[in-house]
């Protein structure tokens, strides 16, 4: 079975300063790999996608992401980080196909920013 | 744009009561998963629908929680009775037909949730 692991709880970065936050997988075949952003009492927000192709991939609201296969990795970063940016971020891997296609979501890592 | 609806954004009940919680998907999506949130943990699946039907509620506690999905576009999330440790934010998300390999299809959109506690 598929998991995620996110090794940060808490992160506290100054506003403007560059940010990354680390998701480590684990899954036995191809992973389709995802960030969401989730602001306090909200709902999910996809910010960025892995599914094929460049293992760069770009986000909105000016993040991106790399896949590394060999280490099983698909890290978050930013390279300036502004106050809206606080929030709980969940990386997750898509597993199965068709009907049995699942998500299954890492712990989540807190950001706070400080001004 | 499109976007999931839930509610009660909140809800608040006692022990052993009865509540319910409702989803209403994008318009067109055959696809709605019901999640779990316990506080400073990720969401987990508690069920998923294609269309009307129940395609996996392996990790739904059926002696207490039951979902339906009659005419499968709207969902009803339904607990009873409920108890202490059932309190969470109860995410709703909605994707198109799924259908073979990951693809936009896959993708899942997620409502604003119902932070449930129970008391």
């Amino acid at each position: 079975a598929q998991s995620v692991t996110q090794p940060d709880i808490h992160i506290t970065v100054s506003e403007g300063a560059s940010l990354e936050l680390r998701c480590n997988y684990s899954y036995g075949a191809t992973p389709y790999l995802f960030w969401y952003v989730q602001s306090p009492g909200q709902g999910l927000q996809l910010l960025l996608k892995y599914f094929s192709g460049d293992t760069l991939v770009q986000g909105i609201k000016g993040f991106e992401a790399e896949f590394k296969r060999s280490q099983s990795s698909f890290n978050l970063r930013k390279p300036s980080v502004h106050w809206s940016d606080a929030a709980e971020y969940f990386c997750a891997v898509g597993a199965g196909t068709g009907t049995a296609s699942k998500l299954t979501f890492g712990t989540g890592t807190r950001l706070q920013v400080t001004l | 744009e499109a976007e999931v609806a839930q509610s009660p954004r909140y809800k608040i009940t006692e022990k052993s009561q009865a509540v319910a919680f409702w989803c209403d998907p994008i318009s067109g999506h055959a696809t709605l998963y019901w999640y779990r949130q316990i506080l400073g943990q990720g969401p987990e699946l508690l069920v998923q629908f294609q269309d009307e039907s129940v395609v996996d509620d392996s990790q739904l506690p059926k002696d207490r929680f039951s979902a339906e999905r009659l005419k499968g576009v709207d969902s009803t999330l339904k607990i009873q009775p409920a108890e202490l440790g059932d309190s969470a934010m109860y995410l709703c998300a909605s994707s198109k037909r799924l259908a073979g390999e990951w693809s936009s299809y896959n993708e899942q959109f997620f409502g604003p949730g119902t932070r449930l506690t129970v008391l």
